[in-house]
């Protein structure tokens, strides 16, 4: 069956570091998406992208960075992690629409603690 | 600012009742809204989706748009326990020539099932 993944589930880093987060879909989906959640400000997005090659900045998208080199992937890089940037992180995708269809269906969350 | 806005609750319903659950939001433009589930500790599940003007409905749920006033809501008959959880509202701000597949999410409002 078709599915998102993310990895790590759980990552806990120091400030300052590197930290890179992966999502994976098999749905064959172009489009991506990086969301946060923290308590009381919802899901909010990061960064995104449409297809191979094609990155966009979300609303918080500060501190974050994406890539998109083939069609399943698009991990999330915190060049240097920050305490703000404890948080749960989903990976999202859905399908190039033909309408004003964009279901997105959503992978696991990765819970990330920076100390 | 684009806004989707829900009452945080907890909204408590005892079983076998009727759990109505409401959604503003601000872009009239708005093409596309959705419904996600959310227990706590994992990733939000679309559960309903609409387009049109009305009702749809599936199973126990029916959603209802009023485009007009900015409205979508979403009702469950028959409350069961395993209806506990947080539940997303989710708008499209674009429509079909225009704004991607992006969504704006609501903070949640959460749902108590009581027995």
């Amino acid at each position: 069956d078709a599915e998102i993944t993310q990895s790590p589930r759980h990552k806990i880093t120091e400030t300052g570091r590197q930290v890179t987060l992966a999502c994976h879909q098999t749905w064959n989906h172009n489009n991506m998406f990086w969301y946060r959640q923290d308590l009381g400000h919802g899901l909010r997005l990061i960064h995104y992208s449409y297809g191979v090659h094609d990155t966009n900045k979300g609303e918080v998208s500060d501190g974050y960075s994406v890539s998109r080199s083939n069609t399943e992937d698009l991990p999330l890089t915190l060049e240097s992690a920050a305490s703000s940037q404890t948080s749960v992180y989903f990976c999202a995708s859905s399908a190039s629409p033909g309408g004003p269809y964009n279901e997105q269906f959503f992978g696991p969350g990765t819970r990330l603690t920076v100390l | 600012q684009k806004e989707v806005e829900q009452n945080s609750g907890p909204l408590s319903v005892p079983e076998g009742a009727i759990a109505s659950l409401n959604c503003t939001y601000s872009d009239r433009g708005s093409q596309s809204f959705f419904w996600y589930r959310q227990y706590s500790g994992k990733s939000p599940e679309l559960i309903m989706s609409i387009y049109s003007n009305g009702d749809k409905e599936d199973g126990r749920f029916t959603a209802q748009l009023n485009k007009a006033s900015q409205y979508v809501s979403l009702l469950i008959r028959d409350s069961q326990p395993s209806d506990s959880a947080t539940y997303l509202c989710a708008v499209n701000e674009g429509g079909v020539t225009g704004g991607g597949n992006k969504l704006t999410f609501g903070t949640g409002t959460q749902l108590k099932v009581e027995l």
